[in-house]
């Protein structure tokens, strides 16, 4: 089966410190992309940052980066200098084969002030 | 274009009764996905398309959701017969072909089946 596991059902940070948030994933193809995903309260979905799985280099946005360690079929992501607009559900998800998009659980992050 | 849009935003029916649901896609995207979300859970895939053509269908799909995507633009999700556990929010998403491309999110319908 094709799964992504999110193990932190919640989590909280206090602002301006550095968080990370743990997914795993289940898959033997090697075609694959893997996302993260924001969803704050009570608004839509939102991509934050996204990795080509045949790419080593982890993927950078500006206070988001990833650690993608394929062997370990491991991709976290890691929020620094964490605000307060950070609050939110996040998301990892991957689409293998250019097939559908599968989400995990979620995480439930918290910045707290 | 302002994005992703579903309508309604939210209804309330009385079990066994049908619901459609819309999705306007961002207009060049030829690939649409819905997903149902129930509270604090993540996003379950139901189904998609690319273009007007239905690709894969969740075994959460029972025989009483169909969806449609007629013209490869708009497309519709219906639920017959509803059920109290239809009760959730149904997501839509769209984007372009190629699976490095970013999904955009419509904001839901949240159906209360009472």
């Amino acid at each position: 089966a094709q799964t992504v596991t999110q193990s932190q059902p919640e989590m909280s940070v206090q602002e301006a410190e550095t968080v990370t948030l743990s997914c795993t994933y289940d898959t033997s193809e090697s075609n694959y992309y893997l996302f993260w995903y924001k969803q704050p309260p009570s608004r839509q979905m939102i991509l934050v940052i996204r990795q080509e799985a045949y790419k080593q280099q982890n993927a950078t946005e500006n206070r988001f980066s990833v650690n993608f360690q394929k062997a370990a079929k491991s991709f976290s992501l890691k929020i620094s200098d964490s605000q307060l607009g950070d609050t939110a559900m996040y998301f990892c998800a991957f689409i293998i084969n250019n097939n559908d998009m599968r989400f995990g659980a979620g995480t439930r992050l918290t910045v707290k002030p | 274009d302002t994005g992703v849009s579903q309508d309604p935003r939210h209804k309330i029916t009385k079990r066994g009764q049908n619901v459609t649901f819309r999705c306007d896609p961002i207009s060049e995207h030829n690939r649409l996905y819905w997903y149902r979300q129930t509270l604090g859970q993540g996003p379950e895939f139901l189904t998609y398309f690319q273009n007007e053509a239905q690709l894969e269908k969740s075994r959460l799909l029972s025989d009483r959701f169909s969806a449609e995507r007629p013209k490869g633009s708009f497309s519709t999700l219906e639920i017959q017969r509803t059920e109290q556990g239809d009760s959730a929010m149904y997501l839509c998403a769209s984007s372009l072909d190629g699976q490095n491309t970013e999904a955009f999110f419509g904001q839901g319908t949240r159906l209360t089946v009472v």
